[in-house]
């Protein structure tokens, strides 16, 4: 099994800054990666795929880069409504994993 | 409008089984692979299983195989899964998603529907 790691757990950000995600995967996957936002009694939603493509309706703050086994999630200025969980999910090999989360406060 | 719905959550006594819908609608759902994955409070996203478009395939995690089994309908443009032998650490709640390819991410979730284990 491909274990996805995320870092950091927490993250403090103030509305307007920018933010960094992380995650590593325990193996070489590629570009085979997504990343997801949940928000508290809400459904995940995709923000970006195949590591840098964003998805339809993503916002173009968010950008993702790296492959491999290391990727980054960056968020250029931090809106209201980017609060909650970011998850890591790699779709290269089964079975499917995600990353533990980082809870953007 | 595009959409999953899911049900068939409630409380359920540990051993039991239960069988879970997923109730696709605005797309064309015997195009695209369907996965279950579920989120325990406080905790991450796991990934229980898939099932290709025409149903002929699936996969499971290893926490669930032999217990789960997913299914669809696409003529009821309708997702399954089958739990059973219900456990305390199955208590969560269960998310249809919609995928691109089998092996894919998740491009489409439903709100999902809460499944406790409780004696």
């Amino acid at each position: 099994e491909i274990v996805m790691s995320q870092s950091p757990a927490t993250l403090s950000v103030s509305p307007g800054e920018r933010a960094t995600l992380s995650c590593r995967a325990s193996q070489n996957i590629g570009y085979n990666l997504a990343w997801y936002h949940q928000k508290p009694g809400q459904a995940p939603r995709l923000l970006i795929y195949g590591s840098f493509y964003r998805a339809s309706d993503g916002p173009a703050r968010f950008s993702g880069s790296g492959s491999g086994t290391e990727f980054t999630l960056s968020i250029s200025s931090l809106q209201s409504e980017d609060f909650g969980i970011y998850y890591c999910q790699q779709y290269h090999k089964w079975p499917l994993t995600f990353g533990g989360g980082t809870k953007v406060e | 409008q595009v959409q999953l719905v899911e049900s068939g959550g409630g409380v359920v006594q540990p051993g039991r089984s239960l069988r879970l819908s997923c109730a696709a609608s605005g797309f064309t759902f015997s195009h695209y692979a369907m996965h279950w994955v579920r989120h325990v409070p406080g905790k991450g996203l796991e990934w229980m299983a898939a099932i290709s478009y025409d149903g002929s395939t699936q996969q499971y995690g290893d926490s669930v195989k032999g217990r789960f089994t997913i299914s669809r309908d696409n003529s009821e443009n309708a997702l399954f899964l089958q739990i059973n032998s219900l456990r305390s650490e199955d208590t969560a709640v269960y998310h249809c998603a919609r995928g691109g390819d089998y092996l894919d991410k998740f491009d489409m979730w439903g709100q999902g529907t809460a499944v406790t284990v409780s004696s």
